[in-house]
């Protein structure tokens, strides 16, 4: 398997302009999860999907954010309008299971990331 | 509200001494644990786990500890190198929830 897939790897807009990320998980993965690595909050969760529904979005900042799981293997995050504090770089993650689930494979495999400036 | 902490966002160690990472966190529901390792321009990769039924896991160099009444696990490796160089993240979760949490990470320099 090729692991989980994003793009694109970085991204130069201006404020104001629409980004959409994109990400494919690994394929028979029921998780998806999207993260924000900034330097002064490391790694936040936005937000994570289980079989396509979002389950949990309250990481998600503001309005502006927004994501979607059209289908198993097709996952989008969009900032609509960017500002420059939304530079960062975006992670997806797939998992088999449920984060915590002991005895089974709870690691969750991460996408290289997408390096978004905002200007 | 940051949940899992680690407060040093470097350290440096001399190859073949031992590595030891910090990491703290607030919430007593969490009951697994995890390390995960980051290369620049990479993902972060798993490491290692540990459930909370367990105060030491050991995986060749690296051992997580958990000290459950103090909030508290670390990483050691040893020895350590140079490849060991990366940012280490250390991420909480609980059996009835279906997130985890990250700390800050620390960056950890090896070296030779």
């Amino acid at each position: 398997d090729a692991g989980v897939i994003q793009s694109p790897r970085h991204e130069v807009t201006e404020m104001g302009q629409e980004v959409t990320l994109r990400c494919k998980p690994i394929s028979g993965h029921d998780y998806l999860f999207w993260y924000r690595q900034t330097m002064m909050r490391g790694l936040e969760l936005l937000i994570y999907f289980n079989n396509n529904v979002p389950i949990d979005d309250s990481g998600m900042p503001e309005d502006r954010f927004s994501a979607k799981m059209p289908n198993a293997s097709f996952s989008t995050l969009k900032i609509q309008p960017s500002e420059p504090r939304d530079s960062a770089v975006y992670f997806c993650a797939s998992s088999l299971v449920r984060p915590g689930l002991a005895g089974g494979p709870t690691s969750q495999y991460f996408g290289p990331g997408t390096r978004l400036t905002v200007l | 509200d940051q949940q899992v902490k680690q407060n040093s966002p470097s350290l440096s160690v001399q190859e073949g001494r031992i590595s030891i990472l910090n990491c703290d966190y607030t919430n007593s529901m969490f009951d697994y644990f995890l390390w995960y390792k980051k290369y620049p321009a990479e993902g972060p990769t798993f490491l290692i786990s540990i459930s909370s039924i367990k105060d030491k896991n050991e995986d060749g160099r690296f051992t997580v500890f958990l000290n459950k009444s103090a909030k508290h696990l670390s990483l050691h490796i040893v020895p350590s190198q140079p490849g060991d160089s990366a940012v280490y993240f250390c991420a909480a979760s609980a059996y009835n929830n279906n997130d985890m949490r990250f700390g800050a990470g620390t960056r950890l320099t090896v070296k030779p």
